[in-house]
């Protein structure tokens, strides 16, 4: 098992519901970083933080809103969806002189 | 513009056989290079990865070869067993200003082991 660890695993939501997906590094690094795995496309970078700071914003819409409240923590706060959001969301860490970048299990969304 | 692509979507092989997972890339200044494989219901798994001041570097079953002259990347798993069966990605490196770095990522090769 990789020391990142992701919650929920699974989750449905409707599109006018809000709720938030967490994520936790236990290797000491100090990035982080959120992914959208869809089927039959690459994954596609979402955000990046370094030093708890956002650095990266891959033009995501804003019903998608990232947190990091420490080096260790990583939140994806989720609002008004739409179906196509629906997705495997990864969360992954670093440090950030070194590139090589470790992945969670990932949250299952479904929105209906 | 930076693309990675895999050319074959899905690899089947014997088991015991050896497997070759092919990658190409498009952007020439691409320093840093990894293969990451991503079983079911699993994030991605990091494998091995190479450096562009390389063109081979081994690991524990794996081999992973860069040829710059054409911008391929190819991961060679030796005496393939079922357990390597699995979808497997490889992506390209690009520090951010700010630190971290962008991963970009192809769309993956299905490794099937049959029996």
């Amino acid at each position: 098992e990789t020391g990142v660890t992701q919650t929920p695993r699974h989750l449905v939501m409707g599109m006018t519901n809000k709720k938030s997906l967490k994520c936790e590094q236990h290797l000491g690094h100090n990035a982080m970083y959120w992914y959208k795995q869809s089927a039959k496309k690459p994954l596609e970078l979402m955000f990046v933080y370094s030093l708890e700071e956002r650095v990266e914003n891959n033009s995501v819409p804003s019903r998608f809103s990232p947190e990091c409240p420490n080096s260790s923590h990583l939140f994806l706060h989720l609002h008004t969806l739409q179906p196509e959001d629906s997705a495997l969301y990864l969360c992954a860490s670093s440090q950030t002189e070194v590139e090589t970048q470790y992945f969670g299990p990932g949250t299952r969304l479904l929105v209906l | 513009g930076e693309s990675v692509g895999l050319h074959l979507p899905t690899l089947s092989v014997q088991e015991g056989d050896n497997s070759i997972i092919n990658c190409a890339y498009s952007n020439s200044a691409s320093d840093y290079f990894i293969w990451y494989k991503q079983e079911s219901g699993k994030g991605p798994q990091f494998i091995i990865d190479i450096r562009s001041n390389m063109d081979k570097r081994q690991g524990q079953r794996v081999t992973v070869l860069l040829n710059k002259t054409v911008k391929h990347l190819s991961l060679q798993i030796a005496a393939t067993q079922p357990g390597d069966s699995a979808v497997y990605f490889c992506a390209e490196s690009h520090i951010l200003t700010g630190g971290g770095n962008k991963l970009t990522f192809g769309t993956g090769t299905q490794l099937k082991v049959e029996l």
